[in-house]
């Protein structure tokens, strides 16, 4: 099976980078996307395509890739973007999609 | 605007069944691949069901493969999901979602509110 993983948690101090890694079990490996979600909301797509950034969300949301994992940096981090945070990737030409466990990024 | 509005979860026995809607407005349902994603209590969100543009080729996660059936109804711009069988542990909050156009490009732009099936004696 095609797994995603990511760390259970992160925290930073407002103002600071936040880094969330998610590796993959297998390859090659397929694009990642990373989404938000706050506490009864719907996810928000805040990375398409591993470093794409959709209309609307804010600069300070970025994304990574390098041989071993992928990863959302989140500059200068806000009370705001406290949530968590999953990646979401597909396989096998798209016929499958899994889901990181999530990472809940505390601002402290 | 694109909306997504799920519709029919609530509480069913062990062994149930329910079905579950998804309106969608704002854009042309039949141009577009469309997902279930479900997230248990306190719990990640989980791949559930995958549907092409015309009805024609569905895929599944292993959990739900035998039990569930994802379907749609273009000229209702309605997405469903056939849920049989239903375990405790199926107990979730039930999202429809819609797959980016480009080809290529897995990921999702729009999700609805979700639903809620309690699956509980």
């Amino acid at each position: 099976s095609y797994e995603l993983t990511q760390p259970p948690s992160v925290s930073v101090s407002p103002g600071q980078t936040a880094r969330i890694t998610c590796s993959a079990d297998a390859l090659p490996k397929q694009y990642v996307y990373w989404y938000q979600q706050k506490p009864g909301q719907a996810p928000v797509l805040v990375i398409y395509k591993d470093s794409e950034r959709p209309s609307g969300i804010p600069e300070r949301f970025s994304g990574s890739s390098s041989a071993t994992a992928v990863t959302l940096t989140i500059s200068g981090v806000q009370a705001e973007d406290e949530a968590d945070y999953y990646c979401q990737s597909a396989h096998s030409s798209g016929t499958y999609w899994v889901f990181g466990g999530g990472t809940k990024l505390t601002v402290l | 605007e694109v909306q997504l509005v799920e519709s029919g979860g609530g509480l069913v026995q062990p062994g149930g069944s329910l079905r579950l809607s998804c309106a969608a407005s704002g854009f042309t349902l039949s141009s577009y691949w469309m997902h279930w994603v479900r997230q248990a209590p306190g719990k990640g969100l989980v791949w559930v069901a995958r549907m092409n543009s015309d009805g024609s080729s569905t895929t599944y996660a292993d959990s739900v493969k035998g039990r569930f059936t994802i379907s749609r109804d273009n000229a209702k711009n309605t997405l469903f999901l056939q849920m049989n069988s239903l375990r405790a542990e199926d107990t979730a909050v039930f999202y429809c979602a819609r797959e980016r156009p480009a080809p290529g490009d897995w990921g999702i732009d729009y999700w609805g509110q979700g639903t809620l099936v309690t699956v509980s004696s």
